[in-house]
């Protein structure tokens, strides 16, 4: 089975930084990957997706990710934080039929002013 | 447009109380999840639904059962609640395979 490791649990930037939040994936064949963002008390939601073509995604609020086969990585970026983007970050791979989708163990984004 | 919901919101439950989840989605989904979310641990598949009337079992399927009553609702039951199961439920949609749109959760607590 897929599988998905986020290898920085808390990570704290000033706002107007930049950031990269690293995602790396164990899949056999070519995955669907996903970025998922979640605010406090919140539900997921998705930031952005790869499933083939373009390995540079653009996604909602500025972010935007790049599909590194060789390196089975996949590390979300966003060029200036703002405070409103700290929340918790997952990344998930999907496979099979079943849109099978395993997430990782998320990475908390502190903003500081 | 409601996308998926969730009832309760929040529950408390006694060791070895029963109680079910509700979800349902609005986007005309063939596939429906059940996911809890635990410190640390990102989103763990519970079960997982494809169409009405089929249900298959995700990665911790151990003390629930699921029921798909139609395109629409999928429930998620605790037959025996341990504290174990105290954790934050989310349930999810999708079309076959692509995104999946998620609820805004259920808080369970089991004393």
């Amino acid at each position: 089975a897929q599988s998905v490791t986020q290898p920085d649990i808390h990570i704290t930037v000033s706002e107007g930084a930049s950031l990269e939040l690293r995602c790396n994936y164990s899949y056999g064949a070519t995955p669907y990957l996903f970025w998922y963002v979640q605010s406090p008390g919140q539900g997921l939601q998705l930031l952005l997706k790869y499933f083939s073509g373009d390995t540079l995604v653009q996604g909602i609020k500025g972010f935007e990710a790049e599909f590194k086969r060789s390196q089975s990585s996949f590390n979300l970026r966003k060029p200036s934080v703002h405070w409103s983007d700290a929340a918790e970050y997952f990344c998930a791979v999907g496979a099979g039929e079943r849109n099978d989708m395993r997430f990782g163990a998320g990475t908390r984004l502190t903003v500081k002013p | 447009n409601a996308g998926v919901t969730q009832t309760p919101k929040f529950q408390v439950l006694k060791t070895g109380q029963s109680m079910t989840l509700q979800c349902a989605q609005d986007m005309n989904h063939n596939s429906m999840y059940w996911y809890r979310q635990d410190p640390g641990m990102g989103l763990r598949l519970i079960y997982y639904s494809a169409s009405e009337g089929t249900t298959d079992k995700g990665e911790v399927p151990n003390g629930y059962n699921v029921s798909r009553l139609n395109k629409r609702e999928f429930s998620l039951r605790l037959e025996s609640a341990a504290p174990s199961q105290t954790s934050v439920y989310f349930c999810a949609s999708s079309r076959l395979v692509d995104t999946q749109y998620f609820g805004p959760g259920t808080r369970l607590t089991v004393l």
